[in-house]
């Protein structure tokens, strides 16, 4: 069955350390979105792409990056992780090409950083 | 942009009992989505429902874009329905925007 991952699913880091999260969809959708979700907050969105080589910022995403090499893969990096980055990671996709752009989301990454 | 109100933020119910839960947004959109958060935090669709109405089961949703509103219907609650049920909007091209949530407890 067609799928979303994100792994690894649990991750604890020191301040400054670099940080790649793991995104990847099997169900060949255009779009892809990285969200983090706190107390408090909801869920915003930090990055999204609508297609290989395309990226756009999000509403948080001052200290985050992606890059989209091809349609499955959205990594996310926190390039010197802070402890505000403290937070459960969610990617998602979706395909507007059917008509319905409805979102599916991965099961969650919680990264904590020391 | 966008804002998305959910009422109520807190419901408590027993075991069988019935409940509605609201979702309210401020401008014109062309998706809606409702979802379930389990307690062990993964986020379930429900509800691709930008108008009309839809049934799965005991659940059902109705959104009147016209007047931008959304509602979920739950019936004969059971434990496994607890969580957190977030609906999400997005207006003709922008990104979805995020309700606060409505967490949900039902008691045995």
């Amino acid at each position: 069955d067609a799928e979303i991952t994100q792994s690894p699913r649990h991750k604890i880091t020191e301040t400054g350390r670099q940080v790649t999260l793991a995104c990847h969809q099997t169900w060949n959708h255009n779009n892809m979105f990285w969200y983090r979700q706190d107390l408090g907050h909801g869920l915003r969105l930090i990055h999204y792409s609508y297609g290989v080589q395309d990226t756009n910022k999000g509403e948080v995403s001052d200290g985050y990056s992606v890059s989209r090499s091809n349609t499955e893969d959205l990594p996310l990096t926190l390039e010197s992780a802070a402890s505000s980055q403290t937070s459960v990671y969610f990617c998602a996709s979706s395909d507007p090409a059917s008509g319905y752009n409805e979102q599916f989301f991965g099961p969650g990454t919680r990264l904590t950083v020391l | 942009g966008i804002q998305v109100e959910q009422s109520p933020p807190d419901l408590i119910l027993q075991e069988g009992a019935n409940s509605t839960l609201r979702c309210n947004f401020s401008d014109s959109v062309n998706n809606l989505q409702w979802f379930h958060q389990n307690p062990w935090g993964q986020l379930i669709n429900l509800f691709y429902i930008p108008s009309g109405t839809k049934q799965n089961g005991r659940l059902s949703a109705t959104t009147v874009a016209t007047e931008r509103y959304s509602l979920l219907y739950i019936s004969s609650s059971q434990t496994t329905d607890s969580g957190v049920y977030f609906c999400a909007v997005n207006n003709y091209g922008q990104n979805f925007v995020f309700g606060p949530g409505t967490r949900l407890s039902v008691l045995p």
